[in-house]
């Protein structure tokens, strides 16, 4: 069974450059949450959707980031613009309705922005 | 989420057994410890989880003290690839079907020694 699929697994970027993450979670997994690593950090969430809809956006910094998951699969996060703080690593990750602490995580994306 | 307490760095000597302590005396009675690792430069991996009984899989031994405020992780036989920083998680109570986001603290640095 294949796990959670990230890209670009890097990508550096210029400050004020826009930037976008795709995810695609396990395969009839409804939740799909993205979550932020700060170098030296545990992973903080960042926002979860189950199936399209967006349940919690808390934490989401809804100036410059925007995330979508249309038809309740795939999903995007997006940055615009990028600023240097925003350096850090992007992990996407999946669960089914009835085990929802039980999340499988992508491999992440390393965003550095110069 | 209940707040748990982990030490921030463990060694341990290669084929001997691993234990990783938390403590999480503050959980309530029906919440969980949820254990997860993250291998330099993955996504964090699920790895076990229990409420009150000692719990064991392919991956590690979980075993839950009586009065349920603390809890070791057990790897039986360490190998080099069990390098990796291990979070004890208790994750929060949800409702709705919902549930929230994993809070991750610093977890265990745990280095196994050839």
């Amino acid at each position: 069974e294949a796990g959670v699929v990230q890209s670009p697994r890097y990508k550096i970027i210029e400050k004020k450059q826009p930037v976008a993450f795709w995810c695609n979670p396990i395969s009839g997994h409804n939740t799909l949450y993205w979550y932020l690593q700060n170098l030296g950090q545990g992973p903080e969430l960042l926002i979860r959707y189950e199936n399209e809809e967006a349940v919690d956006d808390s934490q989401l910094p809804k100036d410059r980031f925007s995330a979508e998951r249309l038809k309740g699969v795939d999903s995007t996060l997006k940055i615009q613009p990028a600023e240097l703080g925003d350096s850090a690593v992007y992990l996407c990750a999946s669960s089914s309705h009835g085990t929802p602490d039980t999340q499988y995580f992508g491999p992440g994306t390393r965003l550095t922005v110069l | 989420d209940a707040k748990t307490t982990q030490p921030t760095s463990m060694d341990c000597a290669e084929g001997r057994a691993a234990n990783l302590p938390c403590n999480h005396s503050t959980i309530s009675g029906n919440e969980y410890v949820y254990w997860y690792r993250q291998i330099h430069s993955q996504g964090p991996q699920y790895i076990i989880h229990g409420l009150k009984n000692n719990e064991t899989n392919e991956m590690a031994s979980l075993i839950i003290t009586e009065d349920r405020k603390s809890s070791t992780l057990i790897l039986p036989h360490a190998t080099l690839r069990d390098t990796a920083v291990y979070y004890c998680i208790v994750p929060g109570l949800y409702s709705g079907g919902g549930a929230d986001g994993l809070t991750f603290g610093k977890g265990t640095h745990l280095i196994i020694q050839p």
